[in-house]
């Protein structure tokens, strides 16, 4: 079945540092691409999202790119904080429908001070 | 605006009891799921439903059930709670644009 790989499992960035993290997914008729981020203890929410008519996406210090021919997208973390210390998943649409998403693993980002 | 309420956020079952997970959205959306979230794993889905009266199964639905008789609650019920359960649950409410989750409910069976 459809499925979303996420890499790395854990990351562990100095403060100021960039992060990227990466997931490949097989579902070519994806076209819905959201990044969730998940603080310790807390329910996971939306930071940014990404569709397959755009190529790249940026809000402040965040950032998706998206290569759809590769099927895979990254999320960028710039100029890491202490707050940004938390799991993130990304997911993929399941076909054209925003609603059901395929998850990936998650990325724990450790900020080390 | 409340957002989606879950409850409990804590619960202990002895292996072969019931119990019911409660989910409630105020948004009007009629997309609702419950994944459960296991170390390592990330979100699976159990159940979900495109509005009231319309459910369908997840990735790991056994051992679950779920109603929908309204477009505001959409609850978990665990027919005979089982160690491999033990997790931490999380209901969401959807619209085209995000997924609201509500705020888990840690499980433990014992």
């Amino acid at each position: 079945g459809e499925n979303v790989e996420q890499h790395p499992s854990t990351l562990s960035v100095q403060e100021g540092d960039s992060a990227v993290i990466k997931c490949t997914y097989s579902d070519s008729a994806s076209n819905y691409f959201p990044w969730y981020k998940q603080e310790l203890g807390k329910r996971p929410q939306l930071i940014i999202d990404i569709r397959s008519n755009v190529g790249e996406k940026k809000d402040q210090r965040i950032a998706v790119t998206l290569n759809k021919t590769a099927k895979h997208f990254s999320l960028h973390i710039t100029e890491t904080q202490p707050e940004d210390s938390a799991v993130y998943f990304c997911a993929a649409s399941r076909g054209r429908s925003n609603y059901q998403l395929i998850w990936g693993a998650g990325t724990k980002l450790i900020i080390k001070p | 605006n409340a957002g989606v309420t879950q409850t409990p956020k804590f619960q202990v079952l002895k292996t072969g009891q019931s119990m019911t997970l409660q989910c409630a959205q105020d948004m009007n959306h009629e997309y609702m799921s419950w994944y459960r979230q296991d170390p390592g794993m990330g979100l699976r889905l159990i159940h979900y439903s495109v509005g009231a009266g319309i459910t369908d199964q997840g990735e790991v639905p056994n051992g679950y059930n779920v109603s929908r008789s309204t477009t505001e609650d959409f609850p978990l019920r665990l027919l005979s709670a089982a160690p491999s359960q033990t997790s931490v649950y999380f209901c969401a409410s959807s619209s085209d644009t995000e997924a609201f989750f509500g705020q888990g409910t840690r499980l433990t069976v014992v």
